[in-house]
């Protein structure tokens, strides 16, 4: 079975600009989840998705959004980039979003912001 | 918001060596997993381990999730074992992992 894909695996943009990452879960995960990871603050969560809805967000600015679609295909968006949003972004599959699962991570999206 | 503590941050070990990585939680969770990160970024899931033991080859796993910690052993290790590892929790409805700061380790030959 086929992991979890993420395109692009890298990204260069400036500030400004708006970026669009793409995730695409495990055959048969509904739940998808974003994190970003920075080496000054780790590895944060961004937000879930479950049949098309958000059901967790973490603690981003609405500069930072996400959507899913019927396959279970997630994009997540990021408008008006800041060098800050230099990271590595993460997305995780799970099978069940009802009770805890485990999650599958991707190879991520390094995304620079010059 | 629950707190994940990890410790040691760095550890250094000769090839063959054991070692025993720790993560405190501050609060009951209904998920804890360990994960290993490739020096390419990936996490690798180790264990999905909220509570009891697990084994996998060389590695094992104990949660005691009524005192709050975690312990991951890792046997006779390897090169291939250096990397950084993650200790993740949950409590939430659904999927909102919580990660620790991580332990860097490096085994030498």
């Amino acid at each position: 079975k086929a992991g979890v894909t993420q395109t692009p695996r890298y990204l260069i943009k400036t500030r400004g600009q708006q970026v669009t990452l793409s995730c695409s879960p495990i055959s048969g995960h509904r739940s998808v989840s974003w994190y970003q990871q920075t080496p000054g603050q780790g590895l944060q969560f961004l937000f879930e998705y479950f049949s098309e809805t958000q059901r967790n967000k973490g603690n981003f600015p609405g500069r930072f959004s996400g959507r899913q679609f019927s396959n279970s295909r997630s994009e997540m968006n990021v408008s008006t980039l800041e060098l800050g949003d230099s990271a590595l972004y993460l997305c995780a599959s799970s099978k069940l979003s009802t009770i805890a699962d485990t999650q599958y991570f991707g190879p991520g999206t390094r995304l620079t912001v010059l | 918001g629950i707190q994940v503590e990890q410790s040691p941050p760095d550890l250094i070990l000769q090839e063959g060596a054991n070692s025993t990585l720790r993560c405190n939680f501050s609060d009951s969770v209904n998920n804890l997993q360990w994960f290993h990160q490739n020096p390419w970024g990936q996490l690798i899931n180790l264990f999905y381990i909220p509570s009891g033991t697990k084994q996998n080859g060389r590695l094992s796993a104990t949660t005691v999730a009524t005192e709050r910690y975690s312990l991951l052993y890792i046997s006779s290790s390897q090169t291939t074992d250096s990397g950084v590892y993650f200790c993740a929790v949950s409590r939430e409805y659904g999927n909102k992992l919580v990660f620790g700061a991580g332990t860097i380790l490096r085994v030498k030959s």
